[in-house]
This record gives C-alpha cells, sequence and structure tokens, in this order.
C-alpha cells in the first residue's frame, strides 16, 4: 500500500521561481495536511483540507496556497519563493479532522537559494 | 494562538534507562497524540489518548492525557538504541517542538 506520496523527494529552487509539491493518498481520508518542519521548531501546520472542495489556513500559511479538487490530491504551490521556504515539507492525511491519527509522507526537502 | 510546549527539547540517555517527556498547550484538548519521528522520515503514530485522565500504554510506552485537558506526558521504560528519533506531541493538527531523544548503548 502507498499511503501517502510526496514529489519531489529534493528539490533546489531560485529565489523568484515558483514550485508545486505534490501529494496524492490513496486511503480515501477526507482530511489532508501541508506541515513545514524546520530544527527547533517542530512541525509547522501551512494549510489543511478537512475534505475535498474545502482548505483552510494553518498556523504559517503565507507565501503558500493549496487545493483541493479530488479527495486523492492536495498540490501544494509556492507562486514566487524566498530563502526563508527552506525547509522539509510533509503531506499527511487522516480519515476525519484534525484530532485523529495522520500518515505521513516521506517528505520534500527544499531548499531555496 | 494556541501553542503547543514540549519539554525537554533534547535527552540523552543511557540503555535500559526510562525517558519521561511531556507537552503542555494554552487551550483545553479533545486528543492529545504523540508521534515518533526516525531520521529521514515522517512521523508516525505511537499513542493516541482520547479521555482527560486516560492512561494508555504500548508496549513500553505510557502516555497520559491529564485532566485539565491542557498536558499530556510520554513514558518510555528500559530504552533501546532503536528508541533513538524525535518524540512529538500534538493535538488540533498542531505539534509540539518535539523531543529528539539520543540513546548510548
Amino acid at each position: 500500500t502507498a499511503g501517502i506520496t510526496q514529489a519531489p523527494t529534493s528539490q533546489i529552487l531560485a529565489a523568484g521561481r515558483s514550485m508545486t509539491l505534490r501529494c496524492t493518498q490513496d486511503m480515501r481520508h477526507n482530511a489532508m495536511y501541508w506541515y513545514r518542519q524546520d530544527l527547533g521548531l517542530g512541525l509547522r501546520l501551512i494549510h489543511y483540507s478537512n475534505t475535498a472542495g474545502t482548505t483552510g489556513k494553518g498556523e504559517v500559511p503565507d507565501g503558500y496556497s493549496v487545493s483541493r479538487a479530488n479527495t486523492d490530491d492536495f498540490p501544494l504551490t509556492l507562486a514566487s519563493a524566498v530563502p526563508s521556504q527552506t525547509s522539509v515539507y510533509f503531506c499527511a492525511s487522516s480519515p476525519g479532522p484534525m484530532n485523529t491519527e495522520a500518515f505521513f509522507g516521506q517528505g520534500t526537502r527544499l531548499t531555496v537559494v | 494562538g494556541q501553542q503547543l510546549n514540549q519539554s525537554p527539547q533534547s535527552m540523552f540517555i543511557q540503555e535500559g534507562e526510562d525517558v519521561s517527556m511531556n507537552c503542555t498547550s494554552s487551550s483545553i484538548f479533545n486528543t492529545w497524540l504523540w508521534y515518533k519521528q526516525d531520521p529521514g522520515e515522517g512521523p508516525v503514530l505511537l499513542i493516541a489518548l482520547y479521555k482527560a485522565g486516560e492512561l494508555t500504554s504500548n508496549g513500553r510506552l505510557t502516555a497520559q492525557f491529564g485532566i485539565t485537558r491542557k498536558d499530556s506526558f510520554l513514558n518510555i521504560s528500559a530504552s533501546i538504541p532503536s528508541d533513538v528519533g524525535i518524540y512529538f506531541c500534538a493535538g488540533r493538527g498542531r505539534f509540539g517542538a518535539g523531543t529528539r531523544l539520543t540513546v548510548k548503548p
């Protein structure tokens, strides 16, 4: 079972460029999330979606956008990357809303130079 | 906004020792979740707590949901080298900063 698949695994991106991080789940979970992980700060919620067609802002949404056109896919877009967006990005999904167990992807390591 | 304070930030222990870490929240939680992250991987759920006062065990791991619903702790007994990793508390989609555990053989 694939679970959560993220792509790419890693990327070096020039500042000012745009990029979309892809996330697909095959568990038919309703809720999906994007987190960024930075040393000493744990995982911080960027955006979330409780169900297909809806999205919400997390703790650190600025500079990021998401869409949830269907149940399986939840792409994260950086419209104009800045060096402070260098981080490891994790996509996750859960059967129900935020208080239920989340299943995580392997992460995307993004470096903005 | 809502904050999760997790402590300690890191622990260096000898194999066989017990470990305790805790988490406090600025607001009431209905669920506390404890995750472990191995290097290069995403976090994986260890224990879920759904009721105030609940004490739950999973092998050598024990976690409790505080009576005030604003705190939780995780204990690991008789640590082994594979316990190495980062442990996170979580609730309402938010995560603590993590406790980095190192176990010396």
